[in-house]
Formats: structure tokens, C-alpha cells, sequence
């Protein structure tokens, strides 16, 4: 069965602080991995990365995938109160059919 | 505007009761989704339709019953409540079919069952 695990569960940091968010996953005939931030309400997309050791950034935030070791990072730098939010990591198979997510990891960034 | 947009946001309601969550989307899009996020936040998808066509069916039971009127919309219709079902429900569309497509989810509907 198709697995993803995110790491840690929960970080509390202060602002400016840098995080680096972890997502590891199991999944059979992998396609992409995808980032999401969730804050009170809907997921919104962050990142798809398909091929491995190729950073995609965007302003504060950049994200690459391993695909010998099987995780992905995310990281923030100068964090600020609005990155507040659960990060939601996901993987897709080949065929498109299948979209697994992990647990989250619920970032709290304090003033 | 909004691009995917759900209705009611809020459901309480009690066992043994149907309900209706429905969503629609502006974006063009043809596939759309349902999912539910229980409460320790996993999200797992549900159906998918594709212009009115169902795609995707995973293990649901079978009083959750999807109705896609046209492409633009997707309803979630749920007969005899449980429990359960209490969580939050989110619609989602995207251009194509697969799922490694980006997702554009709606505002989610929380469901809680008495």
C-alpha cells in the first residue's frame, strides 16, 4: 500500500527563523510529489517535482526531490506569521490514478 | 471569483439523516474531485469525474453517492449518516485527469454528525 510519512508532526518557530519540512513516502510506480499549503480552509498548491535534484523555488520557499532515498524537502527561509499553515506533502503514481497524502506537518511561526 | 465553491460550509446534522454537499467550479476545468480529511488531517480522495463520467471510485461506502449534472458541477449526496462520517469535505477540480495535475480545492465543507 501507497504510503507517505511527513516529519515532524508539528514545528514552532519564531520569525526570520529557516525550516526545513520532511516527506517521505512508499508508492508504487511513482510519478510526482506535490506540495500543498493548507491554512484554515482549502489545500493550495505549492510545488510538483517530478525529477530528482531539481530545486524549484518560489520567493522564500524551494523544494527538491530524491528519488534514490524516496523523501522530499521543503524549506522556508525568514519565515513569517502568514506561513502559518499545514504543509501537505502528496504523491501520484504513473497512471494518474492514484494521489496519496501525508498526515501534514502544522507549522506555527510566532512574532 | 471564486474558483471552486462549496455549499453549505457547515453541517450538522443527525444519524440516520441525507445530505447534500455541492460544488461547482468556474475554471474550465473537466475532472473534478471529491475528498474527505478526517481529523488528523489525512486527505483521501474519493471519486473523480470526468466531463459527468466517473473516473475514480474508491472504497466508499455505498451511501455516498456522487451526481455530476455537467462538468462544472459535482454534488455529494450521503444517505444514512454515521458517525463516521463526521469530517471535513473537499471538492477539487483540475484541467486533465491525473492526479499528478495541480488541484484547485474548494473551501471544504465540515461535516459533524450527532
Amino acid at each position: 500500500e501507497d504510503k507517505v510519512v511527513q516529519s515532524p508532526l508539528s514545528l514552532v518557530v519564531h520569525e526570520g527563523d529557516t525550516v526545513t519540512l520532511n516527506c517521505s513516502y512508499e508508492v508504487t510506480n511513482f510519478r510526482s510529489l506535490l506540495w500543498y499549503k493548507q491554512e484554515k480552509k482549502a489545500p493550495t498548491f505549492l510545488f510538483m517535482l517530478t525529477s530528482s535534484g531539481i530545486e524549484k523555488k518560489s520567493g522564500r520557499l524551494s523544494s527538491i526531490l530524491d528519488k534514490k532515498e524516496l523523501f522530499s524537502i521543503l524549506n522556508i527561509t525568514a519565515t513569517q506569521t502568514g506561513d502559518s499553515a499545514v504543509y501537505l506533502c502528496a504523491v501520484a503514481n504513473n497512471a494518474g490514478n492514484m494521489l496519496t497524502f501525508g498526515g501534514g506537518t502544522r507549522l506555527m511561526v510566532k512574532p | 471569483d471564486t474558483a471552486v465553491s462549496q455549499t453549505p460550509k457547515y453541517l450538522v446534522t443527525q444519524m440516520g439523516n441525507d445530505k447534500s454537499i455541492k460544488c461547482e467550479q468556474n475554471l474550465g476545468h473537466d475532472t473534478m474531485y471529491w475528498y474527505k480529511q478526517d481529523s488528523k488531517k489525512f486527505l483521501k480522495i474519493m471519486f473523480s469525474y470526468n466531463n459527468k463520467e466517473l473516473i475514480i471510485n474508491e472504497t466508499v461506502p455505498n451511501r455516498f453517492s456522487p451526481k455530476s449534472p455537467d462538468k462544472a458541477h459535482l454534488n455529494l449526496h450521503i444517505n444514512s449518516l454515521e458517525l463516521g462520517d463526521s469530517a471535513v469535505y473537499f471538492c477539487a477540480s483540475s484541467l486533465w485527469t491525473v492526479l499528478w495535475e495541480t488541484q484547485y480545492f474548494g473551501p471544504g465543507t465540515r461535516l459533524l454528525v450527532l
